[in-house]
């Protein structure tokens, strides 16, 4: 079983910081790692595939790297749009999402 | 555009038989390279994957829960189901339905449906 976790937990931060959020898995995943965004009431969002590769449409204030355990997302100037909640989630094996980071002014 | 459109009931009692549809529309579900999924997310709660059905109704199902999960597909009306048996309160949730794409990744999502079990 591929376990996922994320932090921190929650992320207090305004407009125009730059922001990282960690995702660490418990085995390795190579670049299987995909982060989405979620805002309330609202289904998830996909911004990064592959662990970097950013999906079409996706701003590129958003950015993603790592390989193997260890990987990150980086919103280089945060937006008012950008208040949610993140997930990473692998797909090496079957799919495993992480427990979610919260980004909140 | 493509949609995705899930539909059932709100409420289920315990012990019961969960049956979720999700409707496909602006793109055919016979698409090649890709598969269709639910995943669900209890309230106040993190993201957990189900399972997946290729139109030719090829199933792949998350390992925990396997034994009470069973997706099937209706190309003729565009459609795919989601069975979860032997209901708790622990499967009190939004249950999205979703497409994974060529990329692996869960590219178009349902609105969502919340279902809550209780007598």
């Amino acid at each position: 079983d591929f376990q996922m976790t994320q932090s921190p937990s929650t992320l207090s931060a305004s407009v125009g910081d730059r922001v990282t959020i960690t995702c660490r898995a418990s085995q390795s995943i190579s670049s299987w790692l995909a982060w989405y965004q979620q805002k309330p009431g609202k289904a998830p969002k996909v911004l990064i595939y592959k662990a970097s590769s950013l999906e079409s449409g996706v701003p590129p204030r958003f950015s993603g790297n790592g390989s193997g355990t260890e990987f990150t997302l980086t919103i280089s100037s945060l937006q008012p749009d950008d208040f949610a909640t993140y997930y990473c989630q692998q797909y090496n094996s079957g799919f495993t999402f992480g427990p979610g980071t919260k980004v909140d002014i | 555009q493509l949609q995705l459109q899930e539909s059932g009931p709100g409420l289920v009692k315990p012990s019961e038989t969960l049956s979720l549809s999700c409707s496909v529309s602006g793109g055919f579900i016979s698409s090649s390279s890709y598969y269709w999924g639910w995943i669900r997310q209890p309230p106040g709660k993190g993201l957990e994957w189900i399972g997946s059905i290729y139109y030719s109704g090829s199933a792949y199902y998350n390992p925990s829960l396997k034994s009470r999960v069973t997706i099937s597909v209706d190309t003729s009306n565009n459609q795919f189901s989601l069975k979860l048996t032997s209901l708790t309160a622990a499967d009190t949730a939004v249950y999205y339905c979703a497409r994974r794409s060529p990329e692996l990744i869960f590219d178009s999502w349902g609105q969502g449906t919340l279902v809550t079990v209780s007598s």
